[in-house]
């Protein structure tokens, strides 16, 4: 069974701070990693996306890869309230993309 | 620029009624297709998937079923619809070539009574 796990949350920040989200996955082979941001009673939409080991950075989104410990993560800096969502992260190969159950963020101003 | 559009957006059925929602995508070409289910406060369930006209690939066995007329048109229909089939209906297309990213539409947010 290919899994991607997620800690449900809820994970709690202030306003101004670093929140850092985490994901691991059971698939050795996947190829593809990536976070979504879901909002209440919305779709996922696409943050970042990350095909090799390292970090990447996108604004105040910085995903970070780690195929050999198969862990991803996602931190964003200067948290703002419009950030609380759930963040989904999904794991790809071959055709087969999976997702977590999402890790709900809430910032508090 | 790429558009995913699904309707109708939300939908009210009784137990045992059909269903059939529509999926299309405008400004790519033979993308792969994807639908998806989340339940209430779970995480995203892959019920089908298509990477052509006519080819659909069923991830698990249930009372629904999917059809791609066209090469931007994906549907999934039901003849009877269960309880358990309430949930946000998510259709997906995907990049083709390395990168994978699926892209999602706005959803239908189906009750069954």
């Amino acid at each position: 069974q290919k899994e991607v796990e997620q800690n449900s949350g809820p994970l709690s920040v202030p306003e101004g701070a670093i929140a850092s989200l985490n994901c691991t996955y059971s698939d050795r082979g996947s190829q593809s990693f990536f976070w979504y941001r879901q909002y209440s009673g919305k779709s996922p939409e696409l943050i970042m996306s990350i095909y090799s080991n390292g970090d990447k950075e996108d604004g105040r989104f910085t995903a970070q890869l780690n195929k050999a410990s198969q862990y991803v993560s996602l931190l964003i800096r200067d948290s703002q309230p419009s950030d609380s969502a759930t963040y989904l992260c999904a794991v790809y190969n071959n055709n087969d993309m999976r997702f977590g159950a999402g890790t709900r963020l809430t910032v508090k101003p | 620029s790429q558009t995913i559009h699904q309707w109708p957006a939300t939908l009210v059925q009784p137990v045992g009624s059909p269903l059939s929602l529509e999926c299309t995508v405008e400004g790519t070409s033979n993308p792969n297709l994807y639908w998806y289910r989340q339940a209430a406060g779970r995480g995203l369930q892959l019920l089908f998937y298509s990477v052509g006209i006519g080819q659909i690939s069923s991830e698990v066995p249930q009372n629904l079923s999917a059809s791609r007329p066209q090469d931007r048109q994906f549907i999934l229909s039901s003849k009877k619809l269960l309880l358990s089939d309430s949930g946000f209906y998510l259709c997906a297309w995907r990049k083709s070539g390395y990168y994978n990213e699926q892209f999602f539409g706005p959803g239908t947010r189906l009750t069954v009574l």
